[in-house]
């Protein structure tokens, strides 16, 4: 089993630009999360989808889009890039019902110029 | 809404304990979660505790909650350079049903000097 796998691992970006971060899991989970993480700031759910052909707003979902294509994959898009967006994006699947585990992805290292 | 806290840095010795904080908001969190972030990769589980426990311990590893304060702490004992990484604590917001949704705190960096 792979787990989760995200791309790209880098990726620079100029002001203004759009690119979609892709995530696949293999574990057959149903909830799948996208995270960015910066310094002091933790971990800040951007997106989750709680089922396939469900998607949610987290805490910090402006300047994002998501789909969740399948089971499997759940993408996070941006539409128009801007420096704030400048962060590490994780991608996470969950499993448990009582208790939950959260499988993160390597991250993503998003620079935007 | 729920609120997760914890101090930014934490430096010990290799051999000393460390001893890693956290404040939480929600009381009626079932479940409280450590998770550890080593360098340039997501995060893993490392550890649970039940809301019901005071205690949970797991070889170098002691969780201690106090829910009365809402504090829950994560002590590890002869801590090594590998234990070298980001901590955060976690927590399941009021209502996330079966989502399995998580309020991160900020993350503890621990560093292990030799």
């Amino acid at each position: 089993n792979a787990g989760v796998t995200q791309t790209p691992k880098f990726q620079v970006l100029k002001t203004g630009q759009s690119m979609t971060l892709q995530c696949a899991q293999d574990m057959n989970h149903n909830s799948m999360y996208w995270y960015r993480q910066d310094p002091g700031m933790g971990l800040r759910l951007i997106y989750y989808s709680a089922s396939e052909g469900t998607t949610d707003k987290g805490e910090v979902p402006n300047g994002y889009n998501v789909s969740r294509l399948n089971k499997r994959e759940f993408s996070l898009r941006l539409e128009s890039a801007a420096p704030s967006q400048t962060s590490v994006y994780f991608c996470a699947s969950v499993r448990g019902s009582v208790i939950w585990e959260q499988f993160f992805g390597p991250g993503t290292r998003l620079t935007v110029l | 809404g729920e609120d997760v806290e914890q101090s930014l840095f934490l430096s010990v010795r290799e051999g000393d304990s460390s001893v890693i904080n956290c404040t939480y908001t929600d009381s009626s969190s079932t479940y409280l979660y450590w998770y550890k972030q080593e360098p340039g990769a997501g995060l893993q589980l490392l550890t649970y505790i039940f809301s019901n426990m005071d205690m949970k311990q797991d070889q170098r590893l002691t969780v201690l909650l106090n829910k009365k304060d809402k504090h829950l702490s994560l002590r590890i004992a002869d801590t090594q350079t590998g234990d070298s990484a980001i901590y955060f604590c976690a927590e399941t917001p009021h209502g996330s049903g079966n989502t399995g949704k998580l309020i991160f705190g900020q993350g503890t960096t621990l560093q292990v000097k030799p």
